[in-house]
C-alpha cells in the first residue's frame, strides 16, 4: 500500500508570497493532519480534517488555512508569508471510522519551506 | 495545556550497551506514541501505547507506559549503529482528538 505523499518536497519563497501545500493520504484513510517542525518549536499541530470537515485546529495565527477534498486528499495554504514560517511541513493521514476515533498517523516525507 | 517532555535531549552511547529514553506528560491522556526520525527524512511509527501498564517490544526497542505516573520510557537493548536517530514520544490530547502533542525528541547517537 503506498504511503502518504507530500509535494512539493522543496519549496523556496519570499516574504509577502503564499504558498499551498498538498497532501495525498493513504488509500483508505479519511483523518488528514497537518504539523510544522522547526528547530526552535519542534513539532507542532496545526489542524486535523476528516470527511472534508475541520476537526481540530492548533495555535497558529489564520493566514494558515487547510482543506480537504472529497477524495481525502488536503491541501494547506498559509499567506502573507514570514521568515518564521520556514519548516519542515508534515501531512499525516489515519483510519478512523469515526470522527470521534483516535487511531495512528502514518507521516509523509514533508515539504521544506524556505521563506527569504 | 498538554506538556510533554522528554530526557535525555542528547545520547550519545557505544554500541552494546543498554539505555533508557523517558517520557513525562503532564495531563491525563488515551494513547502514547514513539517515532523515530532519522536525519531529513520523516517519522515512522515505532510503538502505540494504549493503557496502564502496556509493554511493547520490537527487536531492540520496548517502550512501556505508566498512565498512573505518566510516564513512558523506551528502552535500548545492546544498541547497535542503526538505531541512531531523533525519538520522539506524542501523546493525544482529548478523547477522539487526533492532535499529537510531542516531546522535544532525544537524538540518539551510537557510536561503534
Amino acid at each position: 500500500k503506498a504511503g502518504v505523499t507530500q509535494t512539493p518536497r522543496y519549496l523556496i519563497k519570499t516574504r509577502g508570497q503564499q504558498v499551498t501545500l498538498s497532501c495525498s493520504p493513504i488509500s483508505g484513510h479519511r483523518s488528514v493532519s497537518w504539523y510544522q517542525q522547526t528547530p526552535g518549536q519542534g513539532l507542532q499541530f496545526l489542524f486535523e480534517y476528516f470527511s472534508e470537515t475541520q476537526r481540530n485546529k492548533g495555535n497558529f495565527p489564520g493566514r494558515f488555512s487547510g482543506r480537504q477534498f472529497s477524495n481525502s486528499r488536503s491541501e494547506m495554504n498559509v499567506s502573507t508569508l514570514e521568515l518564521g514560517d520556514s519548516a519542515l511541513y508534515l501531512c499525516a493521514s489515519s483510519w478512523k471510522a469515526a470522527p470521534e476515533m483516535t487511531d495512528t498517523q502514518y507521516f509523509g516525507p514533508g515539504t521544506r519551506l524556505t521563506v527569504l | 495545556e498538554l506538556k510533554v517532555e522528554q530526557n535525555p535531549l542528547f545520547l550519545s552511547m557505544q554500541e552494546g550497551k543498554n539505555y533508557t529514553i523517558y517520557c513525562n506528560y503532564s495531563t491525563t491522556s488515551d494513547r502514547l506514541y514513539w517515532y523515530r526520525q532519522d536525519p531529513g527524512k520523516s517519522l515512522e511509527s515505532l510503538f502505540v501505547l494504549l493503557s496502564n501498564g502496556a509493554v511493547k517490544q520490537e527487536g531492540r526497542l520496548m517502550a512501556s507506559l505508566d498512565t498512573k505516573a505518566r510516564l513512558s520510557t523506551l528502552h535500548i537493548t545492546a544498541a547497535v549503529h542503526d538505531l541512531s536517530a531523533t525519538y520522539f514520544c506524542a501523546v493525544v490530547t482529548g478523547q477522539g482528538a487526533q492532535k499529537l502533542v510531542f516531546g522535544q525528541g532525544t537524538r540518539l547517537t551510537i557510536n561503534p
